[in-house]
């Protein structure tokens, strides 16, 4: 079965330091692999993609991804973490020529001041 | 102002009485979505639609059914609810046909089945 995968529940960091939230995936093909963004009471908000070429992806809020075919990973990372990143995050994926949308269970990201 | 917007957005009601969730993009979007939220399974999606009059099953489509007669409606519904029902559910749509296009995600509906 195809699945995204968010090893952590929580992520826990500083304000100021850098941070990462995992993804990996089991989808066969080459899959498009997005990240969403969910604060308190809100939908989920779009943040980046990686559909081809570069595997780092650079997108919204100074977030970016890595691509890493070879580990079938697809980690978010930010260089400098502020207060107001605290959210949930969500990893998902989809096959090529396909229109469901798989997505990990997410990870609660907590930046403290 | 583009949005997805979803109604109600808070709903209690009990075992078997039927319940439509309203979905309304004003986006000309071609595709639309249905997921639920529940803690530890992150989203799940129910239903999809390509385009007015196509539909297709997600991963849990069992207990609900949508229909799309309009592009910019998708409501979804409940013939006859039941509590493993109750959960957070989420509208989305985006562009076009394109796998890679982004989704964007209604508030979310609340609902709990007693």
């Amino acid at each position: 079965a195809q699945s995204v995968a968010q090893p952590e529940d929580q992520v826990n960091v500083a304000e100021g330091n850098p941070l990462t939230v995992k993804c990996t995936y089991s989808v066969s093909g080459n899959p498009y692999l997005f990240w969403y963004v969910q604060y308190p009471n809100r939908g989920l908000q779009f943040l980046l993609k990686y559909i081809t070429g570069d595997n780092l992806v650079k997108g919204s809020y100074g977030f970016e991804a890595e691509f890493n075919k070879s580990q079938t990973s697809f980690h978010l990372k930010k260089p400098s973490a502020l207060v107001s990143d605290s959210a949930l995050y969500f990893c998902a994926a989809r096959n090529t020529g396909g229109f469901k949308t798989i997505f990990g269970a997410g990870t609660r990201l907590f930046v403290k001041a | 102002e583009a949005q997805v917007t979803q109604n109600p957005r808070y709903l209690i009601t009990v075992t078997g009485k039927k319940l439509t969730v309203t979905c309304s993009q004003n986006m000309n979007h071609e595709y639309m979505s249905w997921y639920r939220q529940d803690p530890g399974l992150g989203l799940r999606q129910i239903y999809y639609s390509m385009n007015v009059e196509v539909t297709d099953k997600g991963d849990v489509p069992e207990g609900y059914k949508v229909s799309r007669k309009e592009k910019r409606n998708f409501p979804l519904i409940l013939e006859s609810p039941s509590p493993n029902q109750t959960s957070l559910y989420f509208c989305a749509s985006s562009l076009g046909g394109q796998t890679t296009d982004t989704q964007y995600f209604g508030p979310g509906t609340r609902l709990t089945v007693l």
